[in-house]
């Protein structure tokens, strides 16, 4: 199975500054015939279910604010909110659809400082 | 506008078989939803998600490796439900289980998910 290994466990970040969360995946996520990475990043609030942000490694969903960004390509991902905000307080989880298999990282915690 | 719908049982005994039922609406799995699909993910409780399984539109199925002997997910009596039957449950297996939608946005078989129910609480003890 492909292994994804995020970075940091938990996060505390002041309102307003930026958060970084960063997914290591045990192989290339990278689809050298179409040139996309199949890698996704989704929001869990607490009592909720997850809720889709990034898709292809950058692509924001419909509907999700601007200051949510993905970046990366091959093995190393980012997610980075550019601005905190306190509704941004939430579990953060990647995951490969490279393979069937699918799996999701261990999750980040983000919290307010 | 697609919702799904967790049911079922919250709490089985250890050996038992857990039935639970994704019941959903705005999209089909029938002949004229090419493509679409309704996967099964759990989470223990405080860790992460785990896919659990798949099932296509053309009732084409995807386990995870390592509890394949014991899941079956099929499509429900009813055209818009899926199901979920995993047997001989653990106290391990305590968690929430969501059903989730297929983004269309990916070329088969390869699937993330975009719309996803509340989820069914499962408590697994005796």
């Amino acid at each position: 199975d492909i292994v994804l290994t995020q970075s940091p466990d938990s996060l505390a970040v002041s309102l307003g500054e930026r958060a970084t969360i960063t997914c290591k995946s045990s192989q290339s996520l990278l689809y050298t015939s179409n040139n996309r990475n199949y890698l996704a990043w989704y929001q869990q609030k607490p009592g909720q279910p997850p809720k889709l942000l990034i898709f292809w490694a950058s692509t924001r969903e419909f509907g999700v604010p601007d200051r949510f960004s993905g970046s990366g390509s091959g093995t190393d991902f980012t997610l980075t909110i550019s601005s905190l905000q306190t509704e941004d307080v939430a579990v953060y989880y990647c995951q490969q659809y490279y393979s069937t298999v699918i799996t999701f990282g261990q999750g980040t915690r983000l919290e307010i400082k | 506008q697609i919702t799904l719908q967790e049911s079922g049982p919250t709490l089985v005994k250890p050996t038992q078989t857990l039935t639970l039922t994704c019941s959903f609406s705005g999209f089909s799995l029938g002949i004229s939803g090419v493509g679409e699909g309704v996967a099964w993910i759990r989470q223990p409780p405080g860790r992460a998600l785990e896919w659990l399984g798949l099932i296509y539109w053309d009732d084409d199925t995807r386990y995870r490796p390592s509890l394949k002997t014991r899941l079956t997910i099929s499509k429900g009596s009813s055209k818009n439900q899926v199901v979920l039957t995993m047997t001989n449950m653990d106290p391990d297996d305590t968690g929430t289980y969501y059903c989730a939608h297929r983004r269309l946005d990916v070329s088969l078989p390869r699937y993330f998910f975009d719309y996803w129910g509340p989820g069914r609480r499962v408590i697994v003890s005796s």
